[in-house]
């Protein structure tokens, strides 16, 4: 069972470049999102998915974009990458409203 | 926003103790979700729970839904050298399922 795929698993970005952070999930899940973890911080949402064409912001949005044509995937763009952007950063997915999260291995992204 | 109060922040104990660490919020949550992180790993979802005053066992953790439905515990038996990582406490709204709030977790550091 593959789970929740994220690739990759490592990344340097210099400042002001853009790139995606792909995540795959082969449960047929309906929810999904992306989550960022900072050094001695829990996980902050960024963007959400109830459903193939629906999606929706979280707590920290700005700077990135998601869509969701698939319901198998959930790209996270960097539309122009800051330092502040360096992080860890999850893939979630979730059968729906009563059931937990599957989380991939992570990103971690640093941006230069 | 919705802020999770997770304590304590750090825990350093020997193998056999018994551990205890909580949740708190200033709103509501409908479902209660408790997760562990190891190193360079994404969370992983221990207990969940959904109805005030739940109490709710895997192993030798065992989770409670506060009756306000703003708080939540969770505690961890004769702790072991595996149990060393990261937990997460998460709270969930009915009527935004797709979200989910996570504390900053607590880091259990276990001595053999």
């Amino acid at each position: 069972n593959a789970g929740v795929t994220q690739t990759p698993k490592f990344q340097v970005l210099k400042t002001g470049q853009s790139m995606t952070l792909q995540c795959a999930q082969d449960m047929n899940h309906e929810y999904m999102s992306w989550y960022r973890q900072d050094p001695g911080m829990g996980l902050r949402l960024i963007h959400y998915s109830v459903g193939a064409g629906i999606t929706d912001q979280g707590e920290v949005p700005n700077g990135y974009n998601v869509s969701r044509s698939t319901t198998e995937d959930f790209p996270l763009r960097l539309l122009s990458a800051a330092p502040s952007q360096t992080s860890v950063y999850f893939c979630a997915s979730s059968h729906g409203q009563g059931y937990g999260y599957t989380f991939g291995s992570g990103t971690r992204l640093t941006v230069v | 926003g919705q802020q999770l109060n997770q304590s304590p922040q750090s825990m350093f104990i020997q193998e056999g103790e018994d551990v205890s660490m909580n949740c708190t919020s200033s709103s509501i949550f409908n479902t209660w979700l408790w997760y562990k992180q190891d190193p360079g790993e994404g969370p992983v979802l221990l207990i969940a729970l959904y109805k005030a005053g739940e109490l709710t066992s895997n192993g030798r953790l065992t989770a409670q839904f506060g009756i306000t439905r703003k708080d939540s515990f969770l505690n961890i038996s004769a702790s072991i050298p595996s149990d060393v990582g990261i937990y997460f406490c998460a709270g969930r709204r009915d009527t935004n399922a797709g979200k989910s709030t996570f504390g900053d977790g607590t880091t259990l550091t276990v001595k053999p």
